[in-house]
This record gives structure tokens, C-alpha cells and sequence, in this order.
């Protein structure tokens, strides 16, 4: 089974630093789909990035970038230019697509980093 | 606006008392899952259906049941709630089996705070 760790339990940065997020997985599939959700004191979660396993490239979306190491199943995000609104948990997740049965459209999620954004 | 709607948001009981928790999508979505939040463990699944009455077991299905009897609604029902199920329960919709990943994004409900005493 696919598992999703998140090793860092906390993390704090000051604004307008970068500051990044550790998220490691373990899965025998070559195809999959990687995932960071936020999740603002409101609870809603909220998709942030997402990566392709079969691309080379790491994905960004403004001051979100991540860094996919496929051999090392490592999947870390990087905020920069944090910015106050940037506090939440944030969740890695793993997603295969080609899955049946119950695996279909699961998203397997780590436990969660709690960041914090001084000002 | 499309969006995956929830309730209650939150929900106080006590052990037996049967409580249904709704879900509502209005983007005509195939995929429908339910998900429970505790500390320190993330999401985990409880149920998913690919559609209308196609429903099965995720990781931690114990003590729940759903159903789907329209596209658009799929229900969380525990028939006797017990504190282990204190929890936050997220549902959420995507396209479905076959949509291209780019399209296939799953939207997440509001959550429902639970509490089972």
C-alpha cells in the first residue's frame, strides 16, 4: 500500500522568507500523481500544486514550487515570499490513477505540517 | 457556483444516537469520497462511489454506511455513533473514472466538526 510521510509536524518562517516543506512517499507504481494541499483555519482544503510522476519538470504556481526527486520518492513544496495569509496545515498526498477497485481517485495524505508566518 | 456542500458543519451527539451527515455537489460529478481528519494521521478514506448506486469500502470504513441514490448527493450515515468517531469529515467530487488528470481535480466540501460523547 501507498504511504505518505510528512516528517515535519511544524514549521515557522518570517515573512517574506522561503521556507520549505519535507513530504516523502513509498509506492511500487511508476505513474502517479503528486498533490499539496492547504488548509486554512477555515478547515477547507485547498489544492496548491500538483506534479506529474511522468514529468521531469517541477511544477510551480506563483510563489509555490515544488522539488521531485522520483528516485528518492521525495516531494517537497517551497513557499517564497511567504506571506501571512500562507499559515495553514499543509497535507502532501498521493494519488494513482490507473488504479480500480478501491484505489480509484484516492488521495492517500500525509499527516500534515503546521506552518507559521511571523511577521 | 459549483461546489460541494455539507451538513451540519458541526454536530455534537452521544453514543448510539444514528446521525446522517449530507453531501451535495452541483458539478454533476461521478466521483463522490468521504474522508475523516484526526490529529497527526491526515485524511483517510471511509467510502467512495464511481456512481449512482456504485459504492465501496475505502481504508477505514467501520462503523459507517453511505448510499448514492443521486448523482448529485451521497449521504455519511453512522447508525451508532461512538467517540472514535469524533473526527472532521470531509467530503469530496471529481469528474470521474476516465476524465483527464489536468480535468480531474477533487473538490472538497467544508468539512463537518463531529463530536460523539
Amino acid at each position: 500500500a501507498q504511504t505518505v510521510t510528512q516528517s515535519q509536524p511544524e514549521m515557522s518562517v518570517q515573512e517574506a522568507e522561503t521556507v520549505t516543506l519535507s513530504c516523502t512517499y513509498d509506492t511500487s507504481e511508476s505513474d502517479y500523481y503528486l498533490f499539496w494541499y492547504k488548509q486554512p483555519p477555515s478547515r477547507q482544503m485547498i489544492l496548491v500544486i500538483r506534479q506529474e510522476a511522468y514529468k521531469q519538470q517541477n511544477a510551480t504556481e506563483n510563489r509555490f514550487s515544488v522539488n521531485f526527486q522520483k528516485a528518492a520518492k521525495s516531494f517537497s513544496l517551497k513557499i517564497s515570499d511567504s506571506q501571512l495569509g500562507d499559515a495553514a496545515m499543509y497535507f502532501c498526498a498521493y494519488r494513482n490513477p490507473n488504479a480500480g477497485g478501491t484505489s480509484y481517485g484516492k488521495l492517500t495524505f500525509g499527516q500534515g505540517t503546521i506552518l507559521t508566518v511571523h511577521p | 457556483e459549483a461546489q460541494v456542500t455539507q451538513n451540519p458543519r458541526y454536530l455534537i451527539t452521544v453514543t448510539g444516537k444514528k446521525l446522517t451527515v449530507t453531501c451535495s455537489q452541483n458539478m454533476n460529478h461521478e466521483y463522490m469520497s468521504w474522508y475523516r481528519q484526526d490529529p497527526g494521521l491526515g485524511l483517510r478514506q471511509i467510502y467512495y462511489s464511481m456512481n449512482v448506486e456504485v459504492t465501496d469500502k475505502g481504508d477505514v470504513p467501520e462503523g459507517y454506511k453511505v448510499s448514492r441514490k443521486e448523482k448529485r448527493n451521497f449521504p455519511l450515515i453512522l447508525e451508532s455513533p461512538s467517540p472514535n468517531q469524533t473526527s472532521l469529515y470531509f467530503c469530496a467530487s471529481s469528474l470521474g473514472f476516465g476524465t483527464p488528470f489536468q480535468e480531474d481535480e477533487q473538490f472538497f466540501g467544508p468539512g463537518t466538526r463531529l463530536t460523539v460523547l
